[in-house]
């Protein structure tokens, strides 16, 4: 079976630095992949990492180890519409199936 | 707009009903999924059309039916449920056979409430 273990809630203050590391097990890894989800709205694609190593986005950075199977996600220069829940999701399978963890409730502070 | 519509988007229905949910995607992409988000729960994935041919049927209760009669539509046909089928139900496509990473595009989903 497929689990993944990301922590439930982070809080930081604008114009912060935050981690959100998510662990995870599964067979037929391919890559892994992050959603943000705001209240009430659809999940929406925000990195990717299939090889070891740090992929930037602009605000965004995510990385991975699979020899770890560890990645994160690393949020720079926070701003109050980064309040969302995020989630970590392994891809796998001939359809890319994703596997999601159970998301981390992320709230920026004035 | 992700280029993925959902109709209804709220939904009530008695245990003894039948509905259908729809989902419909405008990006030409050849993979549909079907997931349920319930609350404090991860988004679980219950089905995959890839090239309309079902790939992956989570063990999901009969009593929730999938019909991809086409690359751009896909539906959920649902029947005699639970109460503790109550959920978000998001449907997702992507386009497979390129370049990774295959970024799903969601839908906003369908807000279901059994009684």
């Amino acid at each position: 079976g497929q689990s993944l273990e990301q922590p439930s809630e982070v809080t930081a203050v604008e114009g912060a630095i935050v981690q959100i590391n998510c662990t995870y097990q599964t067979s037929g890894f391919y890559g892994l992949s992050w959603y943000q989800q705001h209240d009430g709205g659809a999940p929406t694609f925000l990195s990717y990492n299939g090889l070891d190593g740090l992929e930037e986005t602009g605000r965004f950075s995510s990385f991975l180890s699979r020899s770890d199977s560890y990645g994160y996600l690393l949020l720079q220069e926070l701003q109050m519409k980064d309040s969302a829940s995020y989630f970590c999701a392994v891809t796998r399978g001939s359809a890319r199936q994703l596997t999601f963890g159970s998301g981390t409730q992320l709230t920026v502070l004035p | 707009e992700t280029g993925v519509t959902q109709t209804p988007r709220h939904l009530v229905m008695g245990m003894t009903n039948k509905k259908s949910l729809k989902c419909e995607q405008h990006l030409g992409h050849n993979a549909m999924y079907w997931y349920k988000q319930s609350a404090k729960k991860p988004l679980e994935l219950m089905f995959v059309y890839s090239l309309e041919e079902r790939v992956e049927n989570n063990s999901v209760p009969s009593r929730f039916s999938p019909e991809c009669p086409n690359s751009s539509h896909l539906f959920l046909h649902l029947h005699t449920l639970q109460p503790e089928d109550s959920a978000l139900y998001l449907c997702a496509s992507s386009q497979l056979g390129t370049r990774e990473p295959n970024e799903q595009f969601f839908g906003p989903g369908t807000r279901l409430t059994v009684l």
